[in-house]
C-alpha cells in the first residue's frame, strides 16, 4: 500500500538547521515532494525531488532522498520565524493519479 | 492569475443538512483533486477528476459524497445529510496536466473549505 510517516513536531533555535524526516513505503514512487502549510492556508509547494536523485539543494533548503531505505529528509538552514509552519511530505503514488500526503510535522522556532 | 478558488471559506451545516463546496481551479488547469484535512491529521486524498471524469475516486465515501467537474463552472463536492465527523478542511488543487509529467505538473492548493457541522 501507499503510507507516508512523518514525525508530528519539531522545535528549533532560530539560526539553527531544521531537518524534517519522512519515510514512505511505496518503492515505485517516481516524485517526493516538500509542501509548506501556514495557519489557515492552502498547502504551498516548497520542493520536490525524482527518484533517481540523491539530493538536492534549491538555497535554505536541502532535501535527500534514500531510496533504498525510503526515507526523506528536509533541511532548512538557518532557520527563520517565518519557517514555523506545518510541512508536510508527499509522494506520488504508484497509479500517479493522486499525491500520497504525510501527516504533517509542525516546526516552531525557539528565540 | 489568480490561483485556485474555493468557496466558501467557512461552512456551517446542521447535521442531516447538505454541503456544497466550489473549487474553481487555476486558468488552464483541466485537472482537479480534493483533499480532506481533519483536526490535527494530515491531507487525505478523496478523488481526482478531469474535466467531465472522476478519474480516481478511491479516496472518497461510499455513501453521501459526491463530486462533479462539469464542462463549464467549478469543481463540486457534495456531502448529503451531513454528520459530525464530516467537520474538516476541504482542499481543492489543480494542476495543468497529468502528475505524472512531474514538475511540469505541479499541484496548486487553495485555501480550503473549513465545514462545522453542528
Amino acid at each position: 500500500g501507499e503510507d507516508v510517516e512523518q514525525s508530528l513536531f519539531l522545535s528549533v533555535r532560530e539560526g539553527d538547521s531544521s531537518v524534517i524526516n519522512c519515510t514512505y513505503t511505496d518503492s515505485s514512487s517516481t516524485y517526493l515532494y516538500w509542501y509548506k502549510q501556514e495557519p489557515g492556508a492552502g498547502l504551498q509547494l516548497l520542493t520536490y525531488i525524482f527518484s533517481n536523485m540523491d539530493m538536492k539543494q534549491d538555497q535554505r533548503l536541502t532535501v535527500l532522498l534514500n531510496k533504498k531505505d525510503k526515507h526523506l529528509s528536509l533541511r532548512i538552514a538557518d532557520t527563520q520565524t517565518g519557517d514555523s509552519a506545518i510541512y508536510f511530505c508527499a509522494e506520488l503514488g504508484s497509479s500517479a493519479s493522486k499525491i500520497i500526503f504525510g501527516s504533517g510535522t509542525r516546526l516552531s522556532i525557539r528565540p | 492569475n489568480a490561483g485556485v478558488m474555493q468557496n466558501p471559506r467557512h461552512l456551517v451545516r446542521r447535521r442531516g443538512q447538505e454541503a456544497r463546496l466550489r473549487c474553481s481551479p487555476m486558468k488552464g488547469h483541466s485537472h482537479v483533486y480534493w483533499y480532506r484535512q481533519l483536526p490535527e491529521e494530515g491531507l487525505k486524498f478523496m478523488v481526482y477528476l478531469q474535466k467531465e471524469n472522476i478519474i480516481d475516486e478511491s479516496g472518497m465515501p461510499k455513501e453521501r459524497f459526491s463530486a462533479e467537474f462539469p464542462k463549464e463552472g467549478p469543481s463540486i463536492l457534495r456531502i448529503q445529510q451531513v454528520v459530525r465527523g464530516d467537520s474538516a478542511a476541504y482542499f481543492c488543487a489543480s494542476s495543468p496536466n497529468r502528475l505524472s509529467d512531474g514538475y511540469n505538473s505541479p499541484l496548486h492548493f487553495g485555501n480550503g473549505t473549513r465545514l462545522t457541522v453542528t
